[in-house]
């Protein structure tokens, strides 16, 4: 089954605290694994994408094919990053406009 | 570029009542697809257009439908509304020529049903 999880639904962490999000999936096919967020009041943007292998505002995310792993990472977080964080998939030789999200998690950083 | 624009923003509805949801993409992006947000179910894909064919669905019912014209506007409509179809309906617009396609999505449209 397709499915993308993220175990955490809200985490809370103090201003330049590391941050880790967690995100597991299972997938039989190719799949292209993406980050979007979506701050408050705003529409939902892609943060990263593991193809082009970018760090954005300073997160970064590895694919792990071992674990089916693909954990979104930050060394010193920032009030500005709190946010909804969604993790997904797509296929990207077959369905690339198909997206499958996980539940999302919501980050809360504290001064 | 303008954005994705989805209308209307709101919109309240009675069971048993359709409903037409709209989505104009970024010009030049032939892709649409469509998304429905809800607390429970967070985000579930719909379905997807290009070129005014449906190219993928998710799994929902019949009820949900959708089309795509030639200008790659899209439309989306709920027949028979039934008091869970109650969500944040968004649709999401992409470049295929990319070869990192990435979804734009537009702010959404929230259906009520009463």
């Amino acid at each position: 089954a397709q499915r993308v999880t993220q175990p955490e639904k809200l985490l809370s962490v103090f201003k330049g605290a590391p941050v880790e999000l967690k995100c597991n999936y299972s997938y039989s096919g190719s799949p292209e694994l993406f980050w979007y967020v979506q701050y408050s009041r705003q529409r939902l943007q892609l943060l990263l994408r593991h193809i082009s292998r970018e760090s954005i505002k300073g997160f970064t995310a590895d694919l792990n094919k071992g674990e089916t792993s693909f954990h979104l990472k930050k060394p010193f977080a920032q009030e500005e990053d709190s946010a909804m964080y969604y993790c997904a998939l797509s296929d990207i030789y077959n369905q690339g406009g198909k997206l499958i999200f996980g539940q999302g998690t919501e980050l809360s950083v504290k001064p | 570029k303008a954005g994705v624009t989805q209308t209307p923003r709101y919109l309240i509805k009675t069971r048993g009542q359709q409903v037409t949801l709209s989505c104009s993409p970024i010009s030049g992006h032939r892709s649409v697809s469509w998304y429905q947000q809800t607390p429970g179910q967070g985000l579930q894909f719909l379905f997807e257009y290009f070129s005014e064919t449906q190219r993928n669905k998710g799994n929902f019912p019949g009820r949900f439908s959708g089309r795509q014209f030639s200008n790659s506007r899209s439309e989306m409509n709920v027949s028979t509304l039934e008091l869970g179809d109650s969500a944040l309906y968004l649709c999401a617009s992409r470049f295929l020529r990319e070869v990192f396609y990435e979804q734009y999505f537009g702010p959404g449209t929230r259906l009520t049903v009463t």
